[in-house]
């Protein structure tokens, strides 16, 4: 039973465009929210994150916002770069204090130059 | 600030053998989780270390076990390998308290079970 879904698999986008990147979830003690993004041959890197408090966190180019009554959330990369291709994980956490994220199975962007 | 470091970074193994990993935390984290990544999976939590005692545990069976270190390193110990242990093992640290929903990752150990 999959609590984190990124349905998915890969994305491609144009240099300069916006990419967005969904995840929905089914537990709804999840309360904080996410992003990894994870090279090639490199371990997952944090991105960015958002509380369920919150309906959206801004970072740079980077945008989450979260909707709990869909139980989905969406990181929005605006304009995206080449640099940008990876595989998005989207992952939560469920309580304070809690000790293990749940991730999804990860989306692949492809930004084409 | 040093980050994660892991190792080995690649190794092989056969059905039935014990394998040990290890993995060094971030400067000034003293909390460490272990993640298994299968091919085209998400990575799934195996278990948490913290102050040298297994703080939670994902559903992996007791072969799966672990030790931290007064220096907050850690190892994954995997006994009686089966073939769908192959897979990628990351490990994490963080700090916990505030902040401790972060976590740091290392670029994992790939060990493959023939």
């Amino acid at each position: 039973d999959q609590q984190v879904k990124q349905n998915s698999p890969s994305l491609s986008v144009q240099e300069g465009r916006i990419s967005i990147l969904n995840c929905d979830y089914t537990n709804s003690m999840f309360d904080y929210f996410l992003w990894y993004k994870k090279y090639p041959a490199e371990g997952p890197t944090f991105l960015i994150s958002i509380s369920s408090i919150k309906d959206k966190n801004e970072d740079g180019r980077f945008t989450v916002f979260l909707n709990k009554s869909a139980k989905h959330l969406s990181l929005h990369i605006v304009p995206s770069q080449p640099g940008d291709s990876a595989v998005y994980f989207c992952a939560a956490y469920s309580g304070a204090g809690s000790y293990q994220l749940t991730f999804g199975k990860g989306t692949k962007l492809s930004v084409i130059p | 600030e040093t980050g994660v470091t892991q190792s080995p970074t690649h190794l092989i193994k056969t059905r039935g053998q014990q394998v040990t990993l290890r993995c060094s935390s971030q400067s000034g984290h003293n909390t460490v989780s272990w993640y298994q990544q299968a091919l085209g999976q998400g990575p799934q939590f195996i278990f948490q270390y913290y102050r040298e005692e297994e703080n939670g545990r994902g559903n992996f069976p007791p072969r799966f076990s672990g030790l931290q270190f007064p220096n907050y390193s850690s190892e994954l110990n995997v006994n009686a390998l089966e073939l769908d242990d192959s897979a990628l093992y990351l490990c994490a640290s963080s700090l916990a308290g505030p902040g401790a929903n972060v976590l740091t990752f290392g670029a994992g150990s790939r060990l493959t079970v023939l």
